[in-house]
């Protein structure tokens, strides 16, 4: 089974500075899917990034960007120029090709950003 | 365009009485999945349906639990007999015909559900 871990329960980050939120993932796929949700206190849960495993290049949405080691299966996520904005939960999670039905998410436990102004 | 829509936002119930979450999936939308997120807890997968199917439900409870999501009108998740243990936030996401789980979910704003 597929388990994604996120070993950083709170991180906190000065406002306008980068903080990188870590996730590790354990799967023997070999093609399959990252994300990056946030959760704000409104508790929606928002996409931010999205990573295919068969793509070298890490993927960059604005200000957020990853770093995929797809031999060390590490999909770290940092967040450049921080804003208050972006204080939150940010959960990691992983997704396996679709086939037999299972197309379920699976998410790590979250990390709760915290932006200090 | 509405997202995803869940309601009750809050539901409040007893104990050994009947819960029911609702969730509309985004417009175009035809593939449903339920979530359990826990107090300090990540998402739980529970249960991916399309219309009238139930394709995967590796995650969802064998007692009390069931959805559905039915030709016309929301999904539904239904627990019977609820215990305190139940009590969680429900979420519900949706997206559009899979491809080799390329598909982004939508998620809704989730259901509270609080269990005295």
């Amino acid at each position: 089974a597929q388990t994604v871990t996120q070993s950083q329960p709170e991180m906190s980050v000065q406002e306008a500075e980068t903080v990188t939120l870590s996730c590790t993932y354990d799967t023997s796929e070999s093609d399959y899917y990252l994300f990056w949700y946030k959760q704000p206190p409104s508790r929606q849960m928002i996409l931010v990034i999205r990573q295919e495993a068969y793509k070298q290049q890490n993927a960059t949405e604005n200000r957020f960007s990853v770093n995929f080691q797809k031999a060390a299966k590490s999909f770290s996520l940092k967040i450049s120029d921080s804003q208050l904005g972006d204080a939150a939960m940010y959960f990691c999670a992983y997704r396996r090709p679709s086939g037999g039905g299972a197309d379920g998410l699976t998410f790590g436990k979250g990390t709760h950003l915290i932006i200090q102004p | 365009n509405a997202g995803v829509m869940q309601n009750p936002r809050h539901l409040v119930r007893r104990r050994g009485q009947e819960a029911r979450l609702r969730c509309s999936p985004m417009k175009g939308h035809s593939h449903v999945y339920w979530y359990r997120q826990l107090p300090e807890e990540g998402l739980k997968f529970m249960v991916y349906l399309q219309k009238e199917n139930i394709i995967d439900e590796s995650g969802m409870p064998k007692e009390r639990f069931s959805a559905e999501f039915p030709k016309e009108g929301p999904s539904i998740l239904r627990i019977q007999q609820v215990v305190r243990g139940d009590s969680a936030a429900y979420f519900c996401a949706s997206s559009r015909r899979t491809v080799e789980g390329a598909n982004v979910l939508t998620f809704g704003a989730g259901s509270r559900l609080t269990v005295l």
